[in-house]
């Protein structure tokens, strides 16, 4: 059984980056797919990008490109998700999503959860 | 790339059904099958009720079903329960290689 455990909750300053991570076990993160997604207290869910197989490479959401980076570490199946330039708008919740296998777009294993605050 | 339109809130009695709708547009919903759908009570991480527009994953209940037509999805929770009470999300891949999730719907079990 896949789970995914992320590191724990951020305090970032206005205009500083943060880098959250989330540990696979039970599979190799070269055989999945993964994605991120946030949620802003209270508000909805918000896809920020994820490896896309079709294409080959990971897929930003248009909202963070140029600001966002979703690097893998394979030697230790740790995915990361980097967001530069943080405002407070990018308090959240930052989950690392698995796409179940055999399936697109469907994330059937969800992280934590990592809280990030941007506060001055 | 705008996020689907789901209705703010739903609600029914128990054992009634309750359908929540997900308008998208023809480069999403209409554009191909893979529509999913979330469940999500507070404080937890979502759950993955329906993929590909109508499947249920191992150990969803049957009570959950949904499906497609055009641009809309439709998510169907029949014999309503107490523990149905949560925001359900709809989300959709895009011509474009994205995801996109609606706004999420409320759903209150009176």
């Amino acid at each position: 059984q896949v789970q995914l455990v992320q590191s724990g909750a951020e305090v970032k300053k206005p205009g500083a980056s943060v880098k959250v991570s989330c540990k696979i076990s039970g599979h190799t993160l070269t055989e999945l797919s993964m994605h991120w997604v946030r949620q802003a207290p209270g508000k909805g869910l918000q896809w920020m990008g994820g490896f896309n197989p079709e294409e080959g490479q990971t897929v930003y959401a248009e909202h963070f490109k140029g600001r966002v980076t979703m690097p893998e570490d394979t030697f230790t199946d740790t995915a990361y998700m980097e967001l530069s330039s943080l405002t407070y708008d990018d308090t959240a919740v930052y989950y690392c999503v698995k796409v179940r296998v055999g399936a697109t777009n469907a994330f059937d294993i969800w992280g934590q959860g990592t809280l990030v605050t941007v506060s001055s | 790339q705008s996020a689907l339109a789901q209705p703010g809130s739903v609600s029914g009695s128990p054992g009634q059904s309750i359908t929540i709708s997900c308008t998208g547009t023809i480069s999403d919903i209409g554009a191909y099958k893979y529509v999913s759908w979330y469940q999500q009570h507070p404080g937890r991480a979502p759950k993955l009720l329906i993929f590909d527009f109508s499947n249920r994953p191992s150990g969803v209940s049957y009570r959950f079903s949904a499906s497609k037509s055009g641009n809309t999805a439709s998510l169907t929770i029949s014999g309503l329960q107490p523990e149905d009470e949560a925001d359900y999300y709809c989300s959709s891949y895009t011509t474009s290689g994205t995801t996109v999730f609606g706004g999420g719907t409320k759903v209150t079990v009176l």
